[in-house]
């Protein structure tokens, strides 16, 4: 079975701090792994995912995130957070060996940034 | 850019009435979704469509039916609507092709059943 955990419901962090918001999976196989943010009253927007090669991945809006397969992880991160990074962040995961392309959610982050 | 638009952003209908939720793509993707969202259980597959007229039942398929009769549609229909069938409906289409393509998000159709 496939699933996502994201541990924390809400995330605060004040503006210019670094910021994590954390996921770990669990899949049969090798994953597939997506970040996407959402904002108020908007539908998801693709940040990034990791696929393979190196570990660390750069998306959207200046985050990356960090495949560790050891802890089964993909954390999201930013260096210096902004205000209008304030939103709504969900964690997928697919299985490689899946052949209908379904994700598979975590239940959402609230980050929210503070001036 | 990929496109995926769905035909009401606000719905509010009465218990027991048919309901149809509509969702176009128009990059020509293989597979379609639709997903409720619900606070504090994020987004839960409902059904799913990986070419014309097939159709495979997610998570939470009770009291959904679905239809795709052309390639870049696909409907979601609520058959007697019932107020724990208030949420936020989000449709998404991928690529078949490749399995490591990502899925693209419509803005939602938030409905409300009174």
């Amino acid at each position: 079975a496939q699933s996502v955990a994201q541990p924390e419901d809400q995330v605060n962090v004040a503006e210019g701090n670094p910021l994590t918001v954390k996921c770990t999976y669990s899949v049969s196989g090798n994953p597939y792994l997506f970040w996407y943010v959402q904002y108020p009253n908007r539908g998801l927007q693709f940040l990034l995912k990791y696929i393979t090669g190196d570990n660390l991945v750069k998306g959207s809006y200046g985050f990356e995130a960090e495949f560790n397969k050891s802890q089964t992880s993909f954390h999201l991160k930013k260096p210096s957070a902004l205000v209008s990074d304030s939103a709504l962040y969900f964690c997928a995961v697919r299985d490689r060996g899946s052949t209908l392309g379904r994700l598979y959610f975590g239940r959402g982050t609230q980050l929210t940034v503070w001036p | 850019d990929v496109k995926v638009t769905q035909s009401s952003r606000y719905l509010v209908k009465r218990t027991g009435e048919k309901v149809f939720l509509e969702c176009v793509q128009d990059m020509d993707h293989e597979n379609m979704f639709w997903y409720r969202q619900d606070p504090g259980l994020g987004l839960r597959l409902i059904y799913f469509s990986y070419d014309v007229k097939m159709k495979e039942k997610g998570d939470i398929p009770e009291g959904y039916s679905v239809s795709r009769e052309k390639k870049e549609r696909f409907s979601l229909i609520l058959e007697s609507a019932s107020t724990n069938q208030t949420s936020m409906y989000l449709c998404a289409s991928g690529r078949g092709t490749r399995i490591s393509d990502t899925q693209y998000f419509g803005p939602g159709t938030r409905l409300t059943v009174l």
